[in-house]
């Protein structure tokens, strides 16, 4: 079963705007991941946020993190077509397999 | 540096055919992860390894066997191809366990079984 829900499933906006996508999860987490993908190809990580952090910042990214409400939110900064992308939360928990679950996604498309 | 590696990129089977599929990495990561991904599923974990000689079952297994036998290689086995096993197959490595740092992906391999 899958541990993090990211809403909203597609996401479209226009370069320069910014976008924003959330990730709900069930369980208590040590840390939060996030990763993109591009079209075709595999995921790349984008951040890390740990259970004690609330906020994170990496270039264009800012991500938050309210363990209270089991919830976590990306904002891309400024976006550019190049950050066109399927965008996914990643959960890690110590029960269970010890690995990562991921969401299902969101899609984001950034026109020029 | 060349990261992770997965072969073939695309393979078309019929049913009941096997195939293995290979996933190799450079980086000396102890972790490796086999993982499918299909629409409007995400990635679902299939088994994975956290050393050399270790593997272990994830949430999806049935299917598919795997063996570590180098450190550097993870291999995903279907021994009897089903209609249902079509999908894209991602392989990943990370240093430590998943849930502590991030993880590196291959490319995916496209599987497709008719």
């Amino acid at each position: 079963s899958q541990q993090g829900e990211e809403d909203p499933q597609a996401l479209s906006i226009q370069e320069g705007e910014n976008a924003t996508m959330n990730c709900s999860y069930k369980t208590s987490i040590n840390n939060l991941q996030w990763y993109r993908q591009n079209s075709g190809r595999g995921l790349v990580h984008l951040i890390l946020i740990r259970s004690n952090e609330r906020e994170k910042h990496s270039g264009r990214l800012r991500v938050t993190l309210d363990t209270s409400k089991k919830s976590s939110s990306l904002l891309i900064t400024a976006s550019r077509a190049a950050d066109t992308a399927s965008y996914f939360c990643a959960t890690g928990a110590n029960s269970g397999y010890s690995t990562l679950t991921f969401g299902k996604g969101t899609m984001l498309l950034v026109s020029p | 540096n060349a990261g992770v590696t997965q072969t073939p990129k695309f393979r078309v089977l019929k049913t009941g055919q096997s195939m293995t599929l290979l996933c190799a990495q450079d980086m000396n990561h102890e972790y490796m992860y086999w993982y499918r991904q299909d629409p409007g599923m995400g990635l679902r974990l299939i088994h994975y390894s956290v050393g050399e000689g270790t593997t272990a079952k994830g949430e999806v297994p049935d299917g598919y066997n795997v063996s570590r036998l180098k450190k550097q290689n993870f291999l995903l086995g279907l021994e009897s191809a089903a209609p249902s096993q079509t999908s894209v197959y991602f392989c990943a490595s990370s240093y430590e366990r998943g849930l502590d740092t991030e993880a590196f992906f291959g490319q995916g391999t496209r599987l497709t079984v008719v």
